[in-house]
């Protein structure tokens, strides 16, 4: 089946430090990859997505490149800023596997000092 | 902006009540989803429905049910509330195959 594995957190940070959060994917066929952020009280927001392989998505300042030949879909910051601050997730959607059903990682929580 | 909305957002109630947790999207959207999310921030699948009338348990077992008389209306209903039931519950909905997921701000229930 469909599996989502990101870096286990808690991450901190200081101010304007570069962010990597590791991740990577096992799925059948070609699926869409997504980063989600989850700020405190709320609920998931799509922060970016790619729907083939050496797609690069970004948004914020955020990127994530999918390559399929690592099976990754690391998410990067250059500069962090404190609000920042929040819970990422990575999932994953395939048409053809699991009934279309996002899988989730177990998402990382980014705390940013300043 | 919120196109997906989610009542209350927080419940807190005695064991033994039934309880619905309300879900509407405006978006047109056929998928919808309930998430249950434990302290530790992990998403777990309770229940999903591909359109009207479609309904099916998603990967954790949960002992809520869940209907779909209308595209845009997805409620959630615990006909005995415990202690157990103590999470933050995330309804979400998408559109076409492959697209993201949009989530509603959550309802945090606690259960005395």
């Amino acid at each position: 089946g469909n599996s989502v594995t990101q870096m286990e957190g808690p991450v901190t940070l200081s101010e304007e430090a570069f962010l990597t959060i590791n991740c990577t994917y096992t799925a059948t066929g070609y699926p869409s990859l997504f980063w989600y952020v989850q700020y405190p009280g709320e609920g998931l927001q799509l922060l970016l997505k790619a729907t083939k392989a050496d797609d690069k998505g970004s948004n914020k300042g955020f990127e994530a490149t999918y390559r399929k030949e690592t099976t990754s879909f690391h998410l990067e910051k250059g500069s962090v800023q404190v609000s920042d601050s929040a819970v990422y997730f990575c999932a994953l959607s395939a048409y053809n596997t699991n009934a279309g059903k996002s899988t989730f990682g177990d998402g990382t929580t980014l705390t940013v000092k300043p | 902006e919120a196109d997906i909305y989610q009542t209350p957002r927080y419940l807190v109630i005695g064991t033994g009540k039934k309880i619905t947790l309300e879900c509407s999207q405006t978006m047109g959207h056929d998928k919808m989803y309930w998430y249950q999310q434990d302290p530790g921030m992990e998403l777990h699948l309770i229940h999903y429905s591909y359109g009207v009338n479609s309904t099916e348990k998603g990967d954790l077992s949960s002992e809520s049910t869940v209907s779909r008389i209308r595209t845009e209306h997805f409620p959630l209903t615990l006909e005995s509330a415990r202690p157990s039931h103590t999470s933050q519950y995330l309804c979400a909905s998408s559109g076409q195959v492959n697209s993201p997921l949009h989530f509603g701000n959550g309802t945090r229930l606690t259960v005395t």
